[in-house]
């Protein structure tokens, strides 16, 4: 089974600040099985990125991901308010079977 | 656009079955697109995936639950179901049912989900 370690765990940030999460892999992952979600509390996930790289519909720019292999990041270019959340890597392997992160909260500093 | 919306007791006793339905609206199961997930979040903590089924029957699920895990699909009401036997206070969490990308797709992820439902294991 594959292991996701997202860090940091918490990151204190401000409006219009850029943001930069990581996550890694126990083994190495192809990037089509790779996505991020932001979700808020009292929310169910909401889907950012997929394919490491591609936007999800209606997800702003300000929103990249980057990365091959064992690590992968998620990159918010300007901070706004309501990006303030917790924010799940997700990877998809062989059994098959799926895993996530164990989250990165990005908390207003 | 598709909506998922899960249905279900929320709360159950030790050792019971856990007995979860989500019902889908705008798009059909039937239509073999997709997998469709079952998904769960202790409170507080991060997200595990309890497994998956198509329109054809064919499941998979998570190793670490699959002994007590099984995933149904009801085209006619389209829904799929979840059942978890001899449940214990560690399966408390909330349940998220969610679909997964097109299947002919060459990747993997959950772009809609149910809102989420609460269940407690408690005597």
């Amino acid at each position: 089974e594959i292991v996701l370690t997202q860090s940091p765990g918490t990151v204190s940030l401000s409006p219009g600040e850029r943001a930069t999460l990581s996550c890694r892999a126990s083994q190495s992952v192809s990037s089509s099985f790779f996505a991020w979600y932001q979700q808020k509390p009292g929310q169910a996930p909401r889907l950012l990125i997929y394919g490491a790289s591609r936007r999800a519909t209606g997800i702003p720019d300000r929103f990249s991901g980057s990365g091959s292999g064992t690590d992968f990041t998620l990159t918010i270019s300007r901070l706004e308010p309501e990006d303030f959340a917790v924010y799940y890597c997700q990877q998809y392997g062989s059994s098959p079977m799926y895993s996530f992160g164990q989250g990165t909260k990005l908390e207003i500093k | 656009q598709v909506q998922l919306q899960e249905s279900g007791p929320g709360l159950v006793k030790p050792s019971q079955t856990l007995s979860l339905t989500c019902t889908v609206s705008g798009g059909s199961i039937s239509s073999g697109d997709y997998y469709w997930s079952w998904i769960r979040q202790p409170a507080g903590k991060g997200l595990e995936w309890i497994g998956r089924i198509y329109i054809s029957g064919r499941t998979n699920y998570n190793p670490s639950l699959k002994s007590r895990v099984t995933i149904s699909v009801d085209t006619s009401k389209n829904q799929f179901s979840l059942k978890l036997t001899s449940v214990t206070a560690a399966d408390t969490a909330a349940y998220y049912c969610a679909k997964e990308g097109a299947y002919t797709s060459p990747f993997y992820y959950f772009d809609y989900w149910g809102q989420g439902t609460l269940v407690t294991v408690s005597t």
